[in-house]
């Protein structure tokens, strides 16, 4: 069984930029959720895709996008890339049904894309 | 609003001994799922152990378990037996009941002293 993968690993962009990362959910997981970690920080939830759609939000302004694809993998994008966006970006996938997380549902993330903003 | 606090940034024990993390959680939700996820230099998360309010008996797994208390609103994890590779940040996490989010503490930095 594949677990949740990220890549790239590192990054280093400038200030205005956009940026793409990605994450392959790990097999049988149809929801991916993404966090952002700052330095010394508990992950902050950004947003949580369930069948190619958002299904929730945290508080995040909407220059921070992302997409689902049909295997289930997701895209997180960030454009006009501000200093304050330098963190460590986690994806998280789960098995959850109707988009929402019961149960024993819980969420297994990734080793997550180091995002610096220069 | 959902909180979590770890009031307790860093912590150590020596090798063999036991550790107690502490969690407390602010919900007005009745029923509500906690977990413990730890995260060594690798960066990785790792579930270490999870907790379903409703349930009264306190969850165990191997060397860890943990002290819920829903009064309270404290959610402790116990670590006996501490191995070298306890050495990590430890998160505590809730969850609501029907929820698509994971509110996390600020972690516990955990330092296992050979």
């Amino acid at each position: 069984e594949t677990g949740v993968t990220q890549s790239p690993t590192h990054l280093i962009k400038t200030r205005g930029q956009q940026v793409t990362l990605r994450c392959s959910s790990q097999s049988g997981h149809n929801t991916v959720s993404w966090y952002q970690q700052a330095l010394g920080q508990g992950p902050q939830f950004i947003f949580q895709y369930y069948r190619e759609e958002e299904n929730g939000r945290g508080n995040f302004p909407p220059r921070f996008s992302g997409l689902q694809f049909p295997n289930y993998s997701s895209e997180l994008n960030v454009n006009a890339l501000e200093l304050d966006d330098s963190a460590l970006y986690l994806c998280a996938s789960s098995p959850t049904r109707s988009g929402r997380m019961v149960g024993t549902d819980t969420q297994y993330f990734g080793p997550g894309t180091r995002l610096t903003v220069l | 609003a959902q909180t979590v606090t770890q009031s307790q940034p860093e912590m150590s024990v020596q090798e063999a001994e036991t550790v107690t993390l502490s969690c407390t959680y602010d919900t007005s939700e009745s029923n509500y799922y906690l977990f413990w996820y730890k995260q060594p230099p690798s960066r990785q998360m790792i579930l270490v152990i999870r907790q379903e309010a409703y349930k009264q008996q306190n969850a165990t797994e191997n060397r860890f378990s943990v002290n819920f208390q829903k009064a309270a609103k404290s959610f402790s994890l116990k670590i006996s037996d501490s191995q070298l590779g306890d050495t990590a940040m430890y998160f505590c996490a809730f969850s609501p009941p029907i929820g698509n989010q994971f509110y996390f503490g600020t972690g516990t930095s955990l330092t296992v002293i050979p």
